[in-house]
């Protein structure tokens, strides 16, 4: 059974830092890309990143590209998204989910429970 | 970057009834397109990749049609467990922009 558990959310200030993991079981883990979504209270579905299987290739939202570094450990089936200079806008439920292809270019078929980043003063 | 557009934005419709929901891309994007159902309160669900592939387990009242940049998501017999919000995402290429969403509503 595919799992994905996502921790690491809470409160933080504006301009701070925040790392999320997800931890992975029930599949070959470096063999799919795997990808972070985020929904503020209340609203739609946003894409942040992915990245591939192998790690080699990452994507970024252009709202997080330069502040959020997506990585993965495949030895211990763990993803990691850092989490810099957090603005107001960050504010959301971040989902963690595996992606139906080694690359990221593919649907996500299973999701995590998500964790709340709440960025506040 | 390419944008996408759903409508309605919101519909309410009778159990039984043959619901369509449009998914529109400001560019083709071939079949590389994905629908999700989140009910409330709970994490989003995969029903169609591709377009028009039924993931595994999703009821057969569900299809999904279109290439390019035209989409649509049909529920053939509205159920009251379909109440939900229906998001498209396509993913030819990054960045793998969703869609605003359709809240579903049964009257």
């Amino acid at each position: 059974e595919v799992q994905l558990l996502e921790s690491g959310g809470g409160l933080v200030q504006p301009g701070g830092s925040l790392r999320l993991s997800c931890a992975a079981s029930g599949f070959t883990f470096s063999s799919y890309a795997m990808s972070w979504v985020r929904q503020p209270p209340g609203k739609g579905l946003e894409w942040v990143s992915s990245i591939s299987g192998s790690g080699a290739s990452t994507y970024y939202a252009d709202s997080v590209k330069g502040r959020f570094i997506f990585s993965r450990d495949n030895s211990n089936n763990t993803l990691y998204l850092q989490m810099n200079s957090l603005r107001a806008e960050d504010t959301a439920i971040y989902y963690c989910a595996k992606v139906r292809s080694g690359e990221a270019a593919a649907a996500a078929n299973y999701w995590g429970q998500g964790t709340l980043v709440t960025v506040s003063s | 970057d390419i944008q996408m557009t759903q409508s309605p934005s919101s519909l309410s419709a009778s159990v039984g009834d043959r619901v369509t929901i449009t998914c529109r891309a400001s560019q083709g994007i071939s079949n590389y397109l994905a629908w999700y159902q989140q009910k409330p309160g709970k994490i989003p669900k995969l029903l169609i990749y591709a377009a028009s592939t039924l993931q595994s387990g999703v009821p057969s009242r569900f299809s999904g049609s279109g290439s390019g940049t035209d989409f649509t998501l049909t529920i053939d017999s509205l159920q009251p467990e379909d109440v939900a919000a229906y998001y498209c995402q396509r993913y030819n290429t990054a960045p793998f922009t969703f869609g605003p969403g359709t809240k579903v509503d049964v009257k």
